[in-house]
């Protein structure tokens, strides 16, 4: 089944310590987002990707990063994890002509 | 500015109807969706809104004015499965922007 994947599930890091999220898909689109999502709050855009083209949200902290080698494969990079990056990160993609957004299952972040 | 407002609770009773308001003023429109989320899980997709009017899937109903800036989700034939956060989003701009705004979601439980 097509789909979009993210690993691991679960993570823990220690605060300052450099940790990477990865996301897949077989769908193909075009677009994949990063989103942070903190208890009972909306998925927040942190950035997204059209084919190789990057956009960074204006308040997205330069701690994050993004890498999207091909169009399967999107990672997250958290440079220096601090307490308050503990959340929930999701992943998304979309079609331009399509409007609907396919989320990941997500993997939550725990800081030490 | 751009603001998306919902219920942040709601209670109903299985087998009953509920209605979830959404209401926003954004920069300009190009789309409302509506996406559940059950705890520690990614959002699903539920429904689609550009046009004014009602929109059926099976048990899940969507209504768009865009005139008024407003949304509402209408749940029939409610059932225990359906206790979730409920996401009203818009796609604020038309174009080349494929960011969605996102409110902070209605968290619904239904008792038996």
């Amino acid at each position: 089944d097509a789909m979009v994947i993210q690993n691991p599930r679960y993570q823990v890091t220690q605060f300052g310590k450099p940790v990477t999220l990865s996301c897949s898909q077989t769908l193909n689109h075009n677009v994949m987002y990063w989103y942070q999502q903190k208890s009972s709050q909306a998925p927040k855009l942190l950035f997204h990707y059209y084919d190789k083209d990057f956009n960074n949200e204006a308040d997205t902290p330069d701690n994050f990063q993004s890498r999207r080698p091909n169009t399967s494969f999107c990672f997250l990079d958290i440079r220096s994890p601090g307490l308050g990056d503990a959340a929930m990160y999701l992943c998304a993609t979309g079609v331009r002509t399509n409007n609907e957004q396919f989320f990941g299952p997500g993997t939550r972040l725990t800081v030490l | 500015g751009q603001n998306i407002d919902q219920p942040t609770e709601m209670t109903a009773t299985e087998g009953a109807i509920v209605q979830i308001n959404c209401t926003y003023q954004t920069s300009g429109f190009n789309g409302l969706f509506w996406y559940q989320q059950h705890a520690g899980e990614a959002p699903t997709f539920l429904s689609y809104n550009v046009l004014d009017g009602l929109e059926e899937k099976g048990r899940f109903s969507s209504f768009l004015s865009r005139s008024k800036g407003y949304s509402y989700l209408l749940l029939k034939e409610l059932q225990m499965k359906d206790s979730a956060s409920y996401l009203c989003a818009v796609r604020g701009d038309a174009g080349n922007n494929r960011k969605l705004i996102w409110g902070l979601g209605t968290s619904l439980a239904v008792n038996p």
